[in-house]
């Protein structure tokens, strides 16, 4: 089972800030990495995929970048509607999709 | 449009089945998918079926316990879960695939609300 370890774990920034949340998986998994925002009481959201394709109808000041083990969320400037939790996602092996621990972004 | 029915309390030992029903795309064409999360806790991915149904995916915890079927007439999936624990407690979502004939799970791009699922004595 791919490893996937995020950090940090929680964080908290003014609106505005550039904002990184990173990824490592525990081996290579090319681009084969997705990102999704959860807010409180809902469902997850599709942001990134394929490690840096922002989804349809996704804000520009979400990115994401990295290949190989190392990956990144980046919100260029933070908004109020930000406010979640942030997941990444391997899919490497499609046999055993696994998740990060997940990242809550606080104001 | 995804809804899930089926949750509910059940004794560690027990069994329950999960629906999921689909609209809005073409039933047959999109691998889906059960994810689940326990209260507070992280996303863990459970069990992906292709579109047609041959080809299906475990997580190694719940491998022979559970099982993912898929009926196209009725534009539903399910879960039918046995030999439940207490750790499999949580709300499970189901999802859809962003690419269509793929024969697995990939990339998540519609999530349903899901079902809550206690397991305790």
């Amino acid at each position: 089972e791919i490893q996937m370890t995020q950090s940090p774990s929680s964080l908290s920034a003014s609106v505005g800030d550039r904002v990184t949340i990173t990824c490592q998986a525990s081996q290579d998994i090319m681009h084969y990495l997705n990102w999704y925002q959860q807010k409180p009481g809902q469902a997850p959201k599709l942001l990134i995929y394929d490690a840096s394709n922002l989804e349809t109808g996704v804000p520009s000041r979400f990115s994401g970048s990295g290949s190989g083990s190392v990956f990144a969320l980046t919100i260029s400037s933070l908004q109020p509607d930000d406010i979640a939790t942030y997941y990444c996602q391997q899919y490497d092996d499609l046999r055993a999709l696994t998740f990060g621990g997940g990242t809550k972004v606080e104001i | 449009q995804l809804l899930e029915s089926g949750g509910g309390w059940v004794q560690p030992g027990g069994s329950l089945r999960l629906s999921c029903a689909a609209s809005g795309f073409s039933f047959s064409s999109f691998t889906l998918s059960w994810v689940r999360q326990a209260p507070g806790k992280g996303l863990e991915w459970v069990t992906g079926i292709s579109p047609s149904g041959r080809t299906i995916y475990y997580l190694d915890a719940v491998q022979g316990r559970f099982t993912t079927s898929r009926d196209a007439s009725r534009n539903t999936v399910y879960l039918q879960m046995d030999g439940l624990r207490v750790e499999d407690s949580a709300l499970y979502m189901c999802v859809k695939d962003r690419i269509g004939d793929s024969v697995a799970a990939s990339v998540f791009d519609h999530w349903g609300r899901g079902t809550l699922v206690s397991v305790s004595s």
